[in-house]
């Protein structure tokens, strides 16, 4: 079975400061892991995927996060927050296989301060 | 080319009254996933498609929810009869089946609220 844990339901920062949202999976398989972005009253749009390659993704928006198998993580980090930034943020799991489901964690919404 | 498109995109009922989402994923997507979004949660997979046959309905509540996807392309998805704790948004979303890390692509979602 997989899963994903995300740290912290909301999440405030300063505009300018750096962005941390945390997410760490379990799985039985090698995972791909996903970050999505959901802002109000919209799907979800996809900010970066892993897929076995490089450990340091880079994704949309000035997005990265860095896939770390000894710690089952997969956090999503951006230098520099911006106030469109703000929005809730889904970390998501699937294996190998390509039209396997995607299995989210909960969400963090991150709120941008001017 | 053009997203998933999903209708009606908010609905409002009363309990025991049924309802119906359609969806029509990006053109050539053999696959087609709906999830269920309760407010404070991650999506949630009710049904998954490949073409017009059901991969995975495991957690499809199967008493009240019904979905079908004739010709392998629309999709819709049914409650009869709602439940309160079935407000939520409801999420259809299509991939390719071409290659390890393909991409799921969502629609805007519908969202319903059964009072």
């Amino acid at each position: 079975a997989q899963s994903v844990t995300q740290l912290g339901s909301h999440v405030s920062v300063s505009e300018g400061a750096l962005v941390l949202l945390r997410c760490n999976y379990s799985s039985s398989v090698p995972p791909y892991l996903f970050w999505y972005v959901q802002y109000p009253n919209q799907g979800l749009q996809l900010l970066l995927k892993y897929t076995s390659a490089a450990t340091l993704v880079k994704g949309i928006n000035g997005f990265e996060a860095e896939f770390k198998k000894s710690e089952t993580s997969f956090h999503l980090t951006k230098p520099s927050a911006h106030m469109s930034d703000a929005a809730e943020y889904f970390c998501a799991v699937r294996g190998f296989r390509g039209n396997t489901p995607l299995v989210f964690g909960k969400g963090t919404r991150l709120s941008v301060i001017a | 080319e053009a997203g998933v498109a999903q209708s009606p995109r908010y609905k409002i009922i009363e309990k025991r009254q049924s309802v119906a989402f359609w969806c029509n994923p990006i053109s050539g997507h053999a696959t087609l996933y709906w999830y269920q979004q309760i407010l404070g949660q991650g999506p949630k997979l009710l049904i998954q498609f490949q073409n017009n046959g059901v991969v995975d309905d495991s957690q499809l509540p199967k008493d009240r929810f019904s979905a079908e996807r004739l010709k392998g392309v629309d999709s819709t998805l049914k409650i009869q009869p709602a439940k309160l704790e079935d407000s939520a948004v409801y999420l259809c979303a299509s991939s390719t089946n071409r290659g390890l890390g393909n991409e799921q692509f969502f629609g805007p979602g519908t969202r319903l609220t059964v009072l």
